[in-house]
């Protein structure tokens, strides 16, 4: 149980076109959901908390006009990168959790390789 | 704020043991994860601390001492396939969400 896919897997795109990534809690309803952003040898970095229903909430420094998150249901969140560029290559990764306290276990989703050419 | 700190990197040899530290400094402590990283791949979940103490799962154990701000992963009989980024995040009561440390990258040697 608990899993979370990711689709696409990867996805290679010319600079200033829109990609939309989508993230679903497959065999559960997750109250929340989180988007990831890592950098080649780097760790995650939190993007935006994701409830279903309302508006994300992003972390400092993140356009929430440049990423933009939808989460339509308790099982699917979607994140659109608007007018990507080549900075904007990195692997976005999604996670989902039941419940919502900090000490609930998130569930990672495979994650989506952007390039940005 | 929240700092979180870990070693880059560390190398064992096969069927050997590695520590690996977490110190942090955090306001609104709600637990310590630790994550499993393989190159290109999402994290697994390896274990989960929030009170003082050691817990042990396999070859895998974590400790916690909160009044320290300390926690360590440690991996017993290493196996190549443990080759690895190993991820500290600390729950934060506000905001309910993780903040990720750098990850140690673990390397084993046959």
């Amino acid at each position: 149980g608990a899993v979370v896919s990711q689709h696409p897997s990867r996805v290679i795109c010319k600079s200033g076109t829109s990609v939309k990534i989508e993230c679903r809690s497959l065999d559960f309803q997750a109250t929340t959901m989180f988007w990831y952003r890592q950098f080649p040898k780097q760790s995650l970095m939190l993007m935006a908390t994701s409830n279903e229903g309302s508006k994300a909430t992003y972390e400092q420094g993140v356009e929430k006009d440049k990423f933009l998150i939808n989460h339509a249901s308790l099982t699917l969140s979607t994140l659109t990168v608007t007018s990507a560029h080549p900075e904007d290559s990195s692997f976005y990764i999604c996670s989902a959790r039941v419940g919502d306290w900090s000490y609930n276990e998130q569930f990672f989703g495979p994650g989506t390789r952007l390039t940005v050419l | 704020g929240q700092n979180i700190d870990q070693p880059t990197e560390m190398t064992a040899t096969e069927g050997a043991i590695v520590q690996i530290n977490c110190t942090y400094q955090t306001s609104g402590f709600n637990g310590l994860f630790w994550y499993q990283q393989h190159a290109g791949e999402a994290p697994t979940f390896l274990s989960y601390n929030v009170l003082d103490g050691l817990e042990e799962k396999g070859r895998f154990s974590s400790f916690l001492s909160r009044s320290k701000g300390y926690s360590y992963l440690l991996l017993k009989e290493l196996q190549m396939k443990d080759s690895a980024s190993y991820l500290c995040a600390v729950g934060k009561a506000a905001g309910n969400k993780l903040t990720f440390g750098g990850g140690t990258r673990v390397l084993v040697k046959p």
